[in-house]
Formats: C-alpha cells, sequence, structure tokens
C-alpha cells in the first residue's frame, strides 16, 4: 500500500541554521506528493506540492523536489526564523486519500 | 471565510457515551475526511465521503460512524466511547475532481475528545 516514512523529530534548530527533513514514500502509480504544516493549536495547512518527477514546489522559503528515483520529498529551507516552530508533515496522494508521515516538529530556538 | 468549522473544539466524555462530532465547509467541496491525530501516530483516515451519498472507510473506522448528510456537511460519531478513542479529530474537505484530483486539503481546527 501507500506510505510515507519522515524522520524522526523533534528537530532543534537555531535561527538562520539550515532546515532538512527527510521523506521518502512508497506509492503504487505516480503519486502527487505535499507538505504540509501545523503551527500550535490549528488544523494542517498545505505548505507546498508537487505534482510530478522533477516538478520543485516552494512558499514562504521553503522548497521541495519530488525525485521519482529515490522516491523522495525532502523539505529545506535555508535560514529558519523562530516563527518556523511548527510540526511538518508529507503527504502523498495517488488514487486515495491523502496519506500522511508522522510529523516531524521543528523547533527554532532565538 | 469560514472555510471547515468543526464543533465542537473540546468535549470530555465517561467511557460508553455517545456523542456527534459535526463539520461543515463552505467552499462546495465535493469530498469531506475524517482524521484522527495521535502522538507518534500522525495522522490517521478514520471514514471519508468522496461525493455527497457516498461514504468509504478509511484505514482506523472501527468505533465510528459518519453521516454526509449534505454536501456542505459531515458528521463523526462515537457510538460507546471508549479511552482509545481519546484523540484529536479533524475534518478536512478537498474540491472538484474526486480523490484523485491533486488540489490540496482544506483542514479544520480540530476537536480534542478525551474518553474518561
Amino acid at each position: 500500500g501507500n506510505s510515507v516514512t519522515q524522520m524522526e523529530g523533534p528537530v532543534t534548530l537555531s535561527e538562520e541554521a539550515f532546515l532538512t527533513i527527510n521523506c521518502t514514500y512508497t506509492a503504487t502509480g505516480y503519486p502527487s506528493l505535499f507538505w504540509y504544516v501545523q503551527y500550535p493549536g490549528e488544523g494542517l495547512q498545505l505548505l507546498l506540492k508537487a505534482t510530478k518527477a522533477d516538478d520543485k514546489g516552494s512558499n514562504k522559503g521553503f522548497e521541495a523536489t519530488y525525485r521519482k528515483e529515490t522516491t523522495s520529498f525532502h523539505l529545506e529551507k535555508g535560514s529558519v526564523q523562530v516563527s518556523d516552530s511548527a510540526v511538518y508533515f508529507c503527504a502523498l496522494r495517488a488514487n486515495t486519500p491523502l496519506v500522511f508521515g508522522k510529523g516531524t516538529r521543528l523547533s527554532v530556538i532565538a | 471565510n469560514a472555510g471547515v468549522t468543526q464543533t465542537p473544539k473540546f468535549q470530555v466524555l465517561k467511557t460508553g457515551q455517545s456523542m456527534t462530532l459535526q463539520c461543515a465547509q463552505d467552499m462546495n467541496h465535493n469530498s469531506m475526511y475524517w482524521y484522527r491525530q495521535d502522538p507518534g501516530m500522525g495522522l490517521r483516515l478514520i471514514y471519508y465521503s468522496a461525493s455527497e451519498g457516498t461514504t468509504d472507510k478509511g484505514e482506523v473506522p472501527n468505533g465510528y460512524n459518519v453521516s454526509r448528510l449534505n454536501k456542505r456537511e459531515f458528521s463523526l460519531r462515537l457510538e460507546s466511547a471508549a479511552p482509545s478513542q481519546t484523540s484529536v479529530y479533524f475534518c478536512a474537505s478537498s474540491g472538484t475532481g474526486g480523490l484523485t484530483n491533486t488540489g490540496e486539503l482544506f483542514f479544520g481546527e480540530g476537536s480534542r475528545l478525551t474518553v474518561l
């Protein structure tokens, strides 16, 4: 079946540090890939997405590239801010409802 | 813009009690979903409705029932609550095109349920 594996957290970084959160997937067919973010006390909201191989999704300084050869969709940001502290979820959709990874909690300290 | 609205936001139940979580969306979306979020488990799909008049089981449907009342509303019912159902529940919706569209899910703010 379809599944998503993302790095376990929590991840703690200093402000302006480089962020990578790894995500790999298993899917039949050609999935669309997503990163969602959940700020404290809120629901999830879409951060970025990519719908086909080699697509790069980007938003708010975050980027992720759909790599079919490595079945990966790693999230990166060059310089994190305190306001980026949240839980990040990788997800895929392949002819089924969205399947989520377990989430990675990011804490950014000033 | 209201988006996806869930009620109640908080609820405490005793084992064996029943309750219904309500969800409504104002975006004219076809598909609606109920997820539960537990520490270390991410989000797991309970039930979904690809379109008005249809419902399907997700990954963890046991102990729950759903009703797609109309295009706007999708409710989740716990007939006899158990402590294992203590969780945060999220309702979500997505746009036209059914399950295979690549559109995003829009989430409500969540309902925190505690079963004693």
